[in-house]
């Protein structure tokens, strides 16, 4: 049971233009959310996060969108950069029993940016 | 480099065998997980490691994987009797504290790609 989606494996997307990519989630326990980028032969790097509490959060050139009530999430980077094409990997986590909080990821989206 | 570091990078080994996959943490960082991601699939978490806390160990897949992590410092995640389907990328990450506060994302190694013959 896939309880964090991202239901489009590749997306490509011309340099300047708007870079959408989407991701589901089923866990209504989930209150924290991160995009993490991917290079090949990399581990994956940080990029944005939000809790719960917002229904976005922005840096830069990269906005996320959280919309609870479909949950849904969103990562726009905008004006999208040849540098920007990587997988980009959405995750979730939910507060619970214990200290540990435990990173549910999404199967990633394959970015192309084209020159 | 400060960043977290994982050995070795590659890794081939035949049906049954066992491996030792190693990470070094960022330097003061008290939190430590391992993930995998197999072709294809997102990551998977597998354990996960706090301070002097007993590890989390809710998604190791069998009894054949185990880590351990000692001084708190560098783990080691074993596998034994290696089967094909183990083969996936070994990712290690730490934190600053427990995963999950907010400003203390995962920093990630460049992974173990492990390949079972």
């Amino acid at each position: 049971d896939q309880q964090v989606k991202q239901n489009s494996p590749s997306l490509s997307v011309q340099e300047g233009r708007i870079s959408i990519l989407n991701c589901d989630y089923t866990n209504s326990m989930f209150d924290y959310f991160l995009w993490y980028k991917k290079y090949p032969a990399e581990g994956p790097t940080f990029l944005i996060s939000i809790s719960s509490i917002k229904d976005k959060n922005e840096d830069g050139r990269f906005t996320v969108f959280l919309n609870k009530s479909a949950k849904h999430l969103s990562l726009h980077i905008v004006p999208s950069q040849p540098g920007d094409s990587a997988v980009y990997f959405c995750a979730a986590s939910a507060r619970s029993s214990g200290s540990a909080r435990q990173l549910t990821f999404g199967s990633g989206t394959q970015l192309t940016v084209l020159p | 480099g400060a960043g977290v570091s994982q050995s070795p990078s590659n890794k081939v080994t035949e049906k049954g065998k066992d491996v030792e996959l190693r990470c070094d943490p960022i330097s003061g960082h008290t939190a430590l997980y391992w993930y995998r991601q197999s072709l294809g699939q997102g990551l998977e978490f597998l354990i996960y490691f706090q301070g002097n806390s007993a590890p989390d160990k809710s998604g190791l897949p069998s009894d054949r994987f185990s880590a351990e992590r000692t001084g708190g410092s560098v783990s080691t995640l074993t596998i034994q009797r290696t089967q094909q389907e183990d083969s996936a990328v070994y990712l290690c990450a730490s934190s600053l504290t427990r995963q999950g506060a907010l400003g203390s994302p995962l920093h990630f190694g460049n992974g173990t790609r492990l390949t079972v013959t």
